[in-house]
């Protein structure tokens, strides 16, 4: 059974930093694409960043690009994502996702149950 | 970046009648090299994450029932549910991953009349 499992969210001041992990089982990390997708309350789904499983290649949404650095550790099963300089439109429920493939170019087949992340003085 | 649109923002129907959703994109997510549209569709319950409903336009995941399809080409596609269950109750947000970054529709709220 798939299981992804989202930590590392919390209350941090603006300016302040972040680890997420994604912890992966039921499958073989390595061989698939990953994905973080935010959710802030309320609101819709906006798509964050992804690391290729094929070729490794990491792409990001213009809202985080510079701030944001997508990361994999398929020792350790585990997706990462570590968040800079936080602004309070980063809050949000933070997803993990997996890719249906190991290609960036597809959809998202499993999702974790997220993450909160709450940027607030 | 391309930009989806969704239409309605909401809508509601009765159990047993058709919901149609419809996306939009700002550019063709049509891949001419292999005649693929990279756009799939999602259904959030409320408390609940995100789960793939179809993917490639109209190919249905894993354990999809098939009253959920999909169609379209280009830059228009629609999301069907031919008859509506109590349990289809939810948002529902197309996403095109032809292009990074692989933006989302605003999202469609479907009720039950």
């Amino acid at each position: 059974e798939v299981q992804l499992v989202e930590s590392g969210g919390g209350l941090v001041q603006p300016g302040g930093s972040l680890r997420l992990s994604c912890a992966a089982s039921g499958f073989t990390f390595s061989s698939y694409a990953m994905s973080w997708v935010r959710q802030a309350p309320g609101k819709g789904l906006e798509w964050v960043s992804v690391i290729c499983g094929d070729d490794g290649n990491t792409y990001y949404a213009d809202s985080v690009r510079g701030r944001f650095t997508i990361s994999r550790d398929n020792s350790k099963n585990t997706l990462y994502l570590q968040i800079n300089s936080l602004r309070a439109e980063d809050t949000a429920l933070y997803y993990c996702a997996k890719g249906r493939i190991a290609s960036c170019y597809d959809g998202l087949d499993y999702w974790g149950q997220g993450t909160l992340v709450t940027v607030s003085s | 970046d391309i930009v989806l649109t969704q239409s309605p923002d909401s809508l509601a129907v009765s159990l047993g009648e058709r919901a149609t959703i419809n996306c939009k994109s700002s550019q063709s997510v049509l891949y001419s090299s292999n005649n693929k549209n990279y756009l799939a569709w999602y259904q959030q319950k409320p408390g609940q994450p995100p789960k793939l409903l179809i993917y490639w336009t109209s190919a249905r995941g894993s354990g999809v029932p098939d009253r959920f399809s999909g169609s379209g080409s280009g830059t228009d596609f629609t999301l069907t549910i031919s008859s509506l269950q109590a349990e289809d109750v939810a948002v529902y947000y197309c996403q095109q991953y032809y292009r990074p970054p692989f933006t989302f529709g605003p999202g469609t709220k479907v009720d039950i009349k």
